[in-house]
């Protein structure tokens, strides 16, 4: 969707070397967030934030760490990368928690790969 | 672990059948969201549902929210090709402050739809 852009959008990389994903917002939205996709587990959150600085774990935050230094960028750090981490990741925004603007608007995903 | 319960995983449907996604909470929701997700895509908000007992339509989607506020459904009439894709169930994972950003997803349900 317009607004919100994900890079690299394909990545193949090996075990043990570090990864860094970015979400790129232009809709100065609150909140991101990151999901894995994975075949039988549909979206996991990773981590998300709600402000800049304000970040928080979601369901499967082990292996992964994030940052917001500002609104528009929330990146997505893998410090050593595994197999277990080869996925499909979305980023996400929303204009906030409150129900009715909750809303999430997804990136068109990154697809990395782990030998 | 998953927030939220989603069934069933799979559904093959010929084109003109009914379809129907069943989404559970074992904690009262809010909010509840839906989605669809394209092969190959990434996912689209389609609704959300905030009052008990609320009923929405999208033409041949008919949404529904638990009297309680913990069961959702989606029901598809007379499937088309172009309803192929998964359908994913979302909702908050706390209750105050936050942690009403965290959503979390269904492992959802893929529907194949023949010709």
């Amino acid at each position: 969707d317009a607004g919100i852009t994900q890079s690299p959008r394909h990545k193949v990389t090996e075990t043990g070397t570090p990864v860094t994903l970015r979400c790129h917002q232009t809709e100065n939205h609150r909140y991101m967030y990151w999901y894995r996709q994975d075949p039988g587990h549909g979206l996991r959150l990773i981590h998300y934030s709600y402000g800049v600085k304000d970040t928080d774990k979601g369901e499967v935050s082990d292996g992964y760490s994030v940052s917001r230094s500002k609104t528009e960028d929330f990146l997505l750090t893998l410090e050593s990368a595994t197999s277990s981490q080869t996925s499909v990741y979305f980023c996400a925004i929303s204009e906030s928690a409150r129900p009715g603007a909750n809303v999430l608007t997804f990136g068109a995903g990154s697809r990395l790969t782990v030998l | 672990g998953q927030q939220v319960m989603q069934i069933p995983q799979y559904q093959h449907v010929q084109e003109g059948e009914d379809f129907t996604t069943y989404c559970n909470s074992s904690t009262t929701l809010s909010n509840i969201q839906w989605y669809k997700q394209r092969p190959g895509g990434h996912p689209v908000f389609l609704i959300q549902l905030v009052k008990s007992g609320e009923v929405k339509k999208q033409k041949r989607l008919t949404f529904q929210f638990g009297e309680a506020k913990k069961n959702s459904s989606l029901h598809i009439t007379a499937t088309q090709t172009t309803d192929v894709g998964t359908y994913f169930c979302a909702g908050p994972g706390g209750d105050r402050g936050s942690t009403l950003g965290r959503l979390y997803f269904g492992r959802g349900t893929q529907l194949t739809v023949w010709p």
